[in-house]
């Protein structure tokens, strides 16, 4: 079956601009998890949506950054007022099970953010 | 809390040679999992295994290999006769109790033909 896709692949945005990145989940996975990773370094986790519940903020790192999802599938990632230091590659991941911290994710391909 | 430490940044292997990726990890929780990721140049994470704390028994798949040993809390990770395909990024990773999934900072491996 299809799994996690991410798009777009690539943004280059200029400083102080808006984006928005988007994830669609594989299919029936109640579980979407956004992370940022930086060149060369491990993963950083933003955000977790599990179902209907209210996401888990605890990682995302300024209130620039904010991320809904609709209907309990796709999910978009914003970040305001775009920063250099923004730049990364945000990649996605969902799984099936309610736990959150025990669950196998999968992920997506990824969007590379270039803040120039 | 966690953590996770994958001492060894990058690796470097002619082709065939078998090599071990380290991972040593940290945690109060007494019921957790262990995660291996590969992540080759193309970008996209690809899972390779998921272990709960109760499992010690090794695993193999492949030419790939799991140890884990919990009185050295290491889960380490063995490519038998690596090829070049094995080229990647890979990412340790612990999930347990109420703390997010931690990740390592990944060894990078090249394997060189």
């Amino acid at each position: 079956g299809a799994g996690v896709s991410q798009s777009p692949s690539n943004k280059v945005t200029e400083k102080g601009k808006d984006v928005e990145l988007r994830c669609d989940p594989i299919s029936g996975h109640t579980a979407l998890y956004w992370y940022r990773q930086s060149l060369g370094q491990g993963l950083e986790f933003l955000i977790y949506f599990q179902g209907n519940s209210a996401p888990d903020k605890s990682g995302l790192p300024s209130d620039r950054f904010s991320a809904e999802r609709t209907g309990g599938s796709v999910s978009t990632l914003t970040i305001q007022r775009t920063q250099q230091e923004d730049s990364a590659v945000y990649l996605c991941a969902s799984s099936s099970g309610t736990s959150g911290t025990t669950d196998t994710q999968y992920f997506g391909p990824g969007t590379r953010l270039t803040v120039l | 809390a966690q953590k996770v430490t994958q001492a060894q940044t990058e690796i470097s292997v002619v082709e065939k040679e078998d090599v071990t990726l380290d991972c040593v990890y940290e945690t109060r929780d007494t019921t957790y999992y262990l995660f291996w990721y590969k992540q080759p140049p193309s970008g996209e994470l690809v899972f390779l295994i998921r272990r709960n704390s109760f499992d010690e028994q090794n695993e193999i798949s492949g030419r790939y290999s799991w140890n884990f040993q919990k009185s050295t809390s290491s889960f380490n990770f063995t490519i038998t006769a690596s090829q070049v395909v094995d080229s990647a990024v890979y990412f340790c990773a612990l999930g347990g109790g109420y703390q997010k999934v931690t990740f390592g900072i990944g060894t990078k491996l090249q394997v060189i033909p």
